[in-house]
C-alpha cells in the first residue's frame, strides 16, 4: 500500500513564525503536491514538485515555499505564518505517468494548522 | 483556466438508497480527465472512480457510477445501495491533458448517510 505520512496531525503556531509541515512518501513517487483545503473553497494546489530540487508554483503559492532535497521528501513552508494561513493542509503524490488517464494522487491524512 | 463547481455543498441519503452528487466543470481543452475523489472522516482522500472524456461510456466501479453529459459539461456521481462508511466528503476534480499531474478540485460535497 501506498503510504503518505505528514509530520504532524495538528499544529498551533503564533503569527510570525517559521512553520515546516513535512511529508514523506514510501512508493518512489517522482510528483509531490502540497494543497490547502478550506470549506467551501475546496483543495487549492500551493506547490508542486516533478522531481528532486525541481518545484512549480500553483495556484496560490503566495506566503509559502518549498523544498524537496530527496525523493521521498517535500517540505512546505511558511516563512511567517498569518492567521490567514488558518487551514487544513494535504500533502499528496504520484508515479510520473505517460498516459495522464492513469494518474491517480495518493494523499496524506492532513495536518490542520492553526495561527494565532 | 479550467473550473470545477459543486452546487450543493451537503447532501443526506437513507442506508440502501440511491444518491447523486453533482459537478459540472469548464475547461478549453479537448482532451481531459475527471475525477471522484472520497475523503472520510479520518481525512485520508481516496480516488473512487475516474473518467476519460473521450469515452462514451460511462465508468462504473462497484456501487459507483458516473453519469458524464460532454456536452453539458456535467459529471455526477452516483451512489447505489449506500452504505454507513460512504459517509464523507466528495471531490470531483478535473486533469487535462496540458495541465500533466495537476488536479482542479470543486468545492466538494458532504454526503451523510442516515441509518
Amino acid at each position: 500500500d501506498v503510504k503518505v505520512t505528514q509530520s504532524s496531525r495538528y499544529l498551533v503556531k503564533r503569527t510570525g513564525e517559521k512553520v515546516f509541515l513535512e511529508c514523506v512518501q514510501d512508493m518512489d513517487h517522482e510528483n509531490m503536491f502540497w494543497y490547502r483545503q478550506d470549506p467551501g473553497l475546496g483543495l487549492r494546489l500551493i506547490y508542486f514538485s516533478y522531481d528532486v530540487k525541481m518545484k512549480e508554483k500553483g495556484d496560490i503559492p503566495e506566503g509559502y515555499s518549498v523544498s524537496r532535497e530527496k525523493k521521498e521528501r517535500f517540505s512546505l513552508i511558511l516563512e511567517s505564518a498569518s492567521t490567514n494561513q488558518t487551514s487544513m493542509y494535504l500533502c499528496a503524490s504520484s508515479f510520473r505517468v505517460q498516459d495522464v488517464s492513469q494518474e491517480t494522487q495518493y494523499f496524506g491524512p492532513g495536518t490542520r494548522l492553526l495561527v494565532l | 483556466a479550467q473550473t470545477v463547481t459543486q452546487s450543493q455543498p451537503e447532501m443526506s441519503v437513507q442506508e440502501a438508497e440511491t444518491v447523486t452528487l453533482s459537478c459540472t466543470y469548464d475547461t478549453s481543452e479537448s482532451d481531459y480527465y475527471l475525477f471522484w475523489y472520497k475523503q472520510p472522516p479520518s481525512r485520508q482522500m481516496i480516488l473512487v472512480i475516474r473518467q476519460e472524456a473521450y469515452k462514451q461510456q460511462n465508468a462504473t466501479e462497484n456501487r459507483f457510477s458516473v453519469n458524464f453529459q460532454k456536452a453539458a459539461k456535467s459529471f455526477s456521481l452516483k451512489i447505489s445501495d449506500s452504505q454507513l462508511g460512504d459517509a464523507a466528503m466528495y471531490f470531483c476534480a478535473l486533469l487535462s491533458e496540458t495541465s500533466g499531474s495537476r488536479l482542479t478540485f470543486g468545492e466538494g460535497t458532504q454526503l451523510t448517510v442516515n441509518p
